[in-house]
Parts: structure tokens; sequence; C-alpha cells
């Protein structure tokens, strides 16, 4: 099982402010099946990112991916009010398809 | 419009069954694998069940395994998880989530969810 370990657990930014956001994979995630997920209170998962790096239909381009391997990186360039949520991320290149525990993105 | 909808949650005694359904519209179901994905009350999301477009290719988390069914009718576009010996762990929001393609794919549209809750 590939246990991905996201960092940090808590991110306190201000709107207009860059956010970085890491997942760490404990093994290589196949072909960088790797995505990433906001979630908001009381709502389903929202998919941002797929394949590592692509955009999902409607997503901002304040918001990328990158990396590759083991490690992975969520950016979201400008924080806009609605940006603040739970993140996560998900490997889907073998089973079990697992998340990591998440990072809550809060206003500072 | 693309959609996905759950139901069969509620209140189970551990040790009991239940049934989950998904309905799925606004796209051609067959093309696309499917899977089901819980977060129990406070934390995070895990997965725990994947099928295939044609029916062919089934996975399970280890958690599940033994325990939880996956299916899908593709003539009525449904989508299905029997639990049975479910567990007071079992309790969580149990959402259904389309692959974005058949095969390995990210999860890129969710149902609203439905809650399950195992208790005596």
């Amino acid at each position: 099982e590939i246990v991905l370990t996201q960092s940090p657990g808590t991110l306190s930014l201000s709107p207009g402010e860059r956010a970085t956001l890491s997942c760490r994979a404990s093994q290589s995630v196949r072909t960088s099946y790797l995505a990433w997920y906001q979630q908001k209170p009381g709502q389903a998962p929202r998919l941002l990112i797929y394949g590592a790096s692509s955009r999902a239909t409607g997503i901002p381009d304040r918001f990328s991916g990158s990396g590759s391997g083991t490690d992975f990186t969520l950016t979201i360039s400008r924080l806009e009010p609605e940006d603040f949520a739970m993140y996560y991320c998900q490997q889907y290149g073998s089973s079990p398809y697992t998340f990591g525990q998440g990072t809550k993105l809060e206003i500072k | 419009e693309v959609q996905l909808v759950e139901s069969g949650g509620g209140l189970v005694q551990p040790g009991g069954s239940l049934r989950l359904s998904c309905a799925a519209s606004g796209f051609t179901f067959t093309s696309y694998s499917m899977n089901w994905v819980r977060q129990a009350p406070g934390k995070g999301l895990e997965w725990v069940s994947y099928i295939s477009g044609s029916n062919s290719t089934i996975y399970y988390a280890d958690s599940v395994k033994g325990r939880f069914t996956i299916s899908r009718d593709n003539a009525k576009n449904f989508v299905y998880l029997q639990m049975n010996s479910l567990r007071a762990e079992d309790t969580a929001v149990y959402y259904c989530a389309k692959g974005d393609h058949d095969g390995r794919g990210a999860f890129d549209i969710w149902g609203q969810g439905t809650m399950v809750t195992v208790s005596s």
C-alpha cells in the first residue's frame, strides 16, 4: 500500500498570499497518477488536479500541481477567500487508491 | 448535467447489513469506472472500492474486503455497495465517485453522500 503524507497539517495564510501544499508518497506513484481534491465543510470533495499537473474542468488557473515519483506539490498562486478549505492528495495508480490525511488551509 | 445520487444509508446495528445505491445520469455510464469513498465523522477520506466500466475489474480496501461487495447495473446506470457484518468503525458518510475514464482515473464527479451509522 502506498502511504501518502501531507504537510503541513494546517496552513495559516491571508488572502492574496501564495500557498504551497506538499504530498509525499512512501513509494513511487505509477505514471504520476496523483490527484488533488478540495473539500469544504458539509460538501463532497471536488477534483482540482489529476495526473499530478493537469487542471480539472472549471478549475481556476491559480491552482497548479507539480511533481513526480514520490514528491508532489499543490500551489495556489494568490489565495481567494473561497480557497480556504481542506485539501487531499490521492494516488490512483495502484490499488488500494489511498488518500493523504489532508491539509487544512485556514485564514490567518 | 452529470450527476450522482446516493441512497440507502441509515442506522444499523453492529453485525447488520445495508445496501447503498448510486444513481448516475448525464454521461455514458459503461465508459467509466466507479468508486465508493467514505469519510468518518471529523476524519479524512478513505477509498473503499472500485469497479471498472465492464464489471471486469474490482478492487477493495483491506478494511472492507470479505464484508463489502461492489456491483453495477449498466442497463439501469446504478452502482451498489452491499455492506455486511457492519462494525462501528464503518460509520461514515459514503460517497459514490466517477472515474474520469474506464480504468485508473481520478474521481471527477462525486455524489452528495449518504450517512451510515453502525450503533446499537
